[in-house]
């Protein structure tokens, strides 16, 4: 089993619908992080949670409202999104924010119609 | 926002050759630089972490190098498989910031 899970891995919503993205990791970290990658482009850092605790927002629009409940589970709720926030969303979790590895999550691939 | 650069975007290569892509990033306020590997739907696999410049790291077939005072690393693929075809990630970190290339797509052709 993947150390980081992700659901769902496909998602296709209209611009006015709500939807969240789960991750959840099985690996005791202590921090988690929410990636974007557009077509074509490097991946960009969105949200950072370290113990629960927000710690970076890298001028995410607030359509995109991350939650943590626990250092185990990661929420992104989606809410009045554009076709061009169509992307892959990967999650990853890593030990503390100074460790050296970020274990990945295999990704959200969502459509805005 | 860092520039971290990779080329080639992609390259196609037979069963059997070896290869090498390039890393290219800012080589001020260094402190790790890593590799990545991932496959079509699967997650990121970390491959390599190097932070001293002259680092050598080798996993079986694959192995890197890192050269901080020129901003670059190289990745080496000796005679390659078919199952080496994935995107090969590098990302520069500045504290716990991770800055990524956007990859080199290697297809290995049987």
């Amino acid at each position: 089993e993947t150390g980081v899970t992700q659901t769902p891995r496909h998602l296709v919503m209209g611009m006015t619908n709500k939807k969240s993205l789960k991750c959840e990791q099985h690996l005791g970290h202590n921090a988690m992080y929410w990636y974007k990658q557009s077509a074509k482009k490097p991946l960009e850092l969105m949200f950072v949670y370290n113990f629960k605790e927000q710690t970076e927002n890298n001028s995410v629009p607030s359509r995109f409202s991350p939650e943590c409940p626990n250092s185990s589970h990661l929420f992104l709720h989606l809410h009045t999104l554009q076709p061009e926030d169509s992307a892959l969303y990967l999650c990853a979790s890593s030990q503390d924010l100074d460790s050296d590895t970020q274990y990945f999550g295999p990704g959200t691939r969502l459509t805005v119609l | 926002i860092l520039n971290v650069e990779q080329s080639p975007q992609s390259l196609h290569v037979q069963e059997g050759d070896s290869t090498n892509f390039t890393c290219s990033f800012p080589s001020s306020n260094f402190y790790a630089l890593h590799w990545y590997r991932w496959e079509t739907a699967k997650s990121p696999e970390a491959l390599f972490v190097m932070t001293l410049n002259g680092d050598e790291k080798k996993k079986g077939r694959i192995s890197a190098t890192l050269n901080t005072k020129e901003g670059y690393s190289y990745l080496y693929i000796k005679g390659s498989q078919p199952e080496d075809s994935a995107t090969y990630l590098c990302a520069f970190t500045v504290g716990n910031q991770f800055y990524f290339g956007t990859g080199t797509s290697l297809t290995v052709i049987p």
